[in-house]
């Protein structure tokens, strides 16, 4: 069976401060693993993806997200929050060609 | 257009009425996703096509629900009868075949059943 947990139903952070927003995944496979950003009413952006090549996979706006097999974990970590970092973050997993899982998000909070 | 596009933007219909939504994904993308998102909530998977092969249905709620995809580009999600349980942002997604390959959302069509 397929499925992702999103560790954190929302994360606070201040301004300048790092991010770490947290996703397990389960897979009979060896999946695809993305992270996508929506912004308050907009669409899903895309900001990385892990397809099996490097392990540590750097995305858009300084996100990057690291594979751990053997944790079966892809957390998303910025160095440094922005305010324009504040959205929902959805991690998903592809374990096949076909269907994408979706966690059920983490929004994030930048405080000034 | 590169990108996924989807009509109306918005929706507002009375109880009972039937309602169509519109997809076209970016040409060349044989996958065409359909979820929806309730306030708040995330993604409801409803319903996947690729290429020629018999749609996967398995998240569609209820037999109001239909989706068809003509000539293997554009697609239509009819809800039937609809209820106000079916107010949400219903989200369309393209992507290329393959294990690799990310999805390309849709601004989404905001619907409103009152």
């Amino acid at each position: 069976a397929q499925s992702v947990t999103q560790l954190d139903s929302h994360v606070s952070v201040s301004e300048g401060t790092p991010v770490l927003l947290r996703c397990n995944y389960s897979s009979s496979y060896s999946p695809s693993l993305f992270w996508y950003v929506q912004h308050p009413n907009k669409g899903l952006q895309l900001l990385l993806k892990y397809t099996s090549a490097a392990t540590l996979v750097k995305g858009i706006n300084g996100f990057e997200a690291e594979f751990k097999k053997s944790e079966t974990s892809f957390h998303l970590t910025k160095p440094s929050a922005h305010m324009s970092d504040a959205a929902e973050y959805f991690c998903v997993v592809k374990p096949t060609g076909n269907q994408f899982y979706f966690g059920t998000g983490t929004s994030l909070t930048v405080i000034p | 257009g590169a990108g996924v596009s989807q009509s109306p933007s918005n929706k507002v219909t009375e109880k009972g009425k039937d309602v169509e939504l519109r997809c076209d994904p970016i040409s060349g993308h044989t996958a065409l996703y359909w979820y929806r998102q309730s306030l708040g909530q995330g993604l409801e998977f409803l319903i996947y096509f690729q290429g020629n092969s018999a749609p996967d249905k398995s998240g569609l709620p209820s037999d109001r629900f239909s989706a068809e995809r003509t000539g293997g580009s554009v697609s239509t999600l009819t809800i039937q009868r609809t209820q106000q349980e079916d107010s949400a942002v219903y989200l369309c997604a393209s992507s290329l075949p393959g294990l690799r390959a990310e999805a390309f959302f849709g601004q989404g069509t905001r619907l409103t059943v009152v």
